[in-house]
């Protein structure tokens, strides 16, 4: 099946410092790519996805990209502030099948 | 807004005693999963149903089992609770590729 790797397991940063988050997968077949946000005691939550056939997708202070060559995709967190505090978790997958979670990065920003 | 609903958000039970967790989800969504999410090991899918009588199993089933009897609700079910099924276990419904995470259980075998 798929393995994801993610890096760092903890982040720390300066409100409104950037935080780039990283992920590499191994299944070429994977073709989706959501990004699901949990903050402290709460549900994940989606906050972006990309799909194989676009490199990158944009919705405000977050962005992410995807390098297919390379089998890795990564979270841009911009302008951080103190409610970005949470643990992001990356996932791969084939659409409709089962997805495959990285271990999780616990960002925290420190005003 | 989507809603998942699990039966108990904190548990805690006895070596040996067989565990319901229940999820119910109110939108008619036919995927369902059971996860159980370990500090520094992630969200692993313990099991999953595209629709009611179905299941699949995941990457982690040992020592578990579900039931779909209808479609709103995903039972996960410890035969035989250990130590080792300590964890927080997240139920999701799924529609298209979201996945809708429900508030979890804490689950605590002593």
């Amino acid at each position: 099946g798929e393995n994801v790797e993610q890096h760092p397991s903890t982040l720390s940063v300066q409100e409104g410092d950037s935080a780039v988050i990283k992920c590499t997968y191994s299944d070429s077949a994977s073709n989706y790519f959501p990004w699901y946000k949990q903050e402290l005691g709460k549900r994940p939550q989606l906050i972006i996805d990309i799909r194989s056939n676009v490199g990158e997708k944009k919705d405000q202070r977050i962005a992410v990209t995807l390098n297919k060559t390379a089998k890795h995709f990564s979270l841009h967190i911009t302008e951080t502030q103190p409610e970005d505090s949470a643990v992001y978790f990356c996932a791969a997958g084939i659409t409709g099948n089962q997805f495959y979670f990285g271990t999780g990065t616990s960002l925290t920003v420190i005003p | 807004d989507v809603k998942v609903t699990q039966s108990s958000r904190y548990l805690v039970k006895r070596t040996g005693e067989k565990v319901f967790l229940e999820c119910v989800q109110d939108m008619d969504h036919e995927n369902m999963f059971w996860y159980r999410q370990d500090p520094g090991l992630g969200l692993r899918l313990i099991y999953f149903s595209y629709d009611v009588k179905m299941k699949e199993k995941g990457d982690i089933p040992e020592g578990y089992s579900v039931s779909r009897e209808k479609k709103e609700r995903f039972s996960l079910i410890l035969e035989s609770a250990s130590t080792n099924q300590t964890s927080m276990y997240l139920c999701a419904s799924r529609y298209t590729d979201t996945q809708y995470f429900g508030p979890g259980t804490r689950l605590t075998v002593l």
